[in-house]
């Protein structure tokens, strides 16, 4: 998978937005840009993807920079039930195994 | 639709036995993938199933692993003769489909502690 860079964590309050960063600077024309994220002692569950054009869905929203090298995960009001590694990853970019890739993610806190 | 089902979700095994380790994909899914979580680590991807074949186990340990996805029936991952490093979550996926842009749908995790 084509490397992806996050902060290692971010706090915010609940109820509150949230913008998770992802930078991919190597992103290919066909790589699709997934978030997963990870709650204690949870499997990893899936949250949205995208391609191009800026996604919505029930849990978040996902902005894809116009180069594509950059991308941001919405949580357009953060509950404490959001603090989660979320991970921001390009399934099976560059000839890499057939599985996801995860990093290190960001690990979210939410303050009440 | 039940999800991901993996069983059993707490596994106690001494060193030297075997583990066995059972994931039952979601309802329509053909496609497993194993993966591995060490405490305080990532997620790292193990091996690649499709029913009855092994696409790409490019992440499991030469010895001791195994995987099977048989034509009927659950995923099964195998340790055998477990040691103390083997102690981790493991965690089942499946998916419809292959490629870029599908969704992997995770179970529970199996934690299995060797003591």
């Amino acid at each position: 998978d084509a490397k992806t860079t996050q902060p290692n964590s971010m706090e915010s309050n609940e109820e509150e937005p949230v913008h998770l960063p992802c930078n991919h600077s190597t992103i290919s024309g066909t790589d699709y840009i997934h978030w997963y994220r990870q709650l204690p002692s949870q499997g990893p569950e899936y949250v949205i993807h995208g391609l191009t054009s800026n996604v919505n869905n029930r849990m978040a929203s996902l902005a894809i920079a116009e180069d594509r090298k950059s991308s941001t995960l919405i949580l357009h009001r953060a509950t404490l039930r959001d603090a989660a590694v979320y991970y921001c990853i390009l399934p099976y970019s560059g000839g890499g195994a057939d599985g996801l890739t995860f990093g290190k993610g960001t690990h979210l806190i939410i303050q009440p | 639709n039940a999800g991901v089902m993996q069983n059993p979700r707490h596994l106690v095994r001494r060193r030297g036995q075997e583990a066995r380790l059972r994931c039952s994909p979601m309802k329509g899914h053909s496609h497993v993938y194993w993966y591995r979580q060490l405490p305080e680590e990532g997620l790292k991807f193990m091996v690649y199933l499709q029913k009855e074949n092994i696409i790409d186990e490019s992440g499991m340990p030469k010895e001791r692993f195994s995987a099977e996805f048989p034509k009927e029936g659950p995923s099964i991952l195998r340790i055998q003769q477990v040691v103390r490093g083997d102690s981790a979550a493991y965690f089942c996926a499946s998916s419809p489909l292959a490629g870029q842009a599908v969704v992997e749908y995770f179970g529970p995790g199996t934690r299995l502690t060797v003591t």
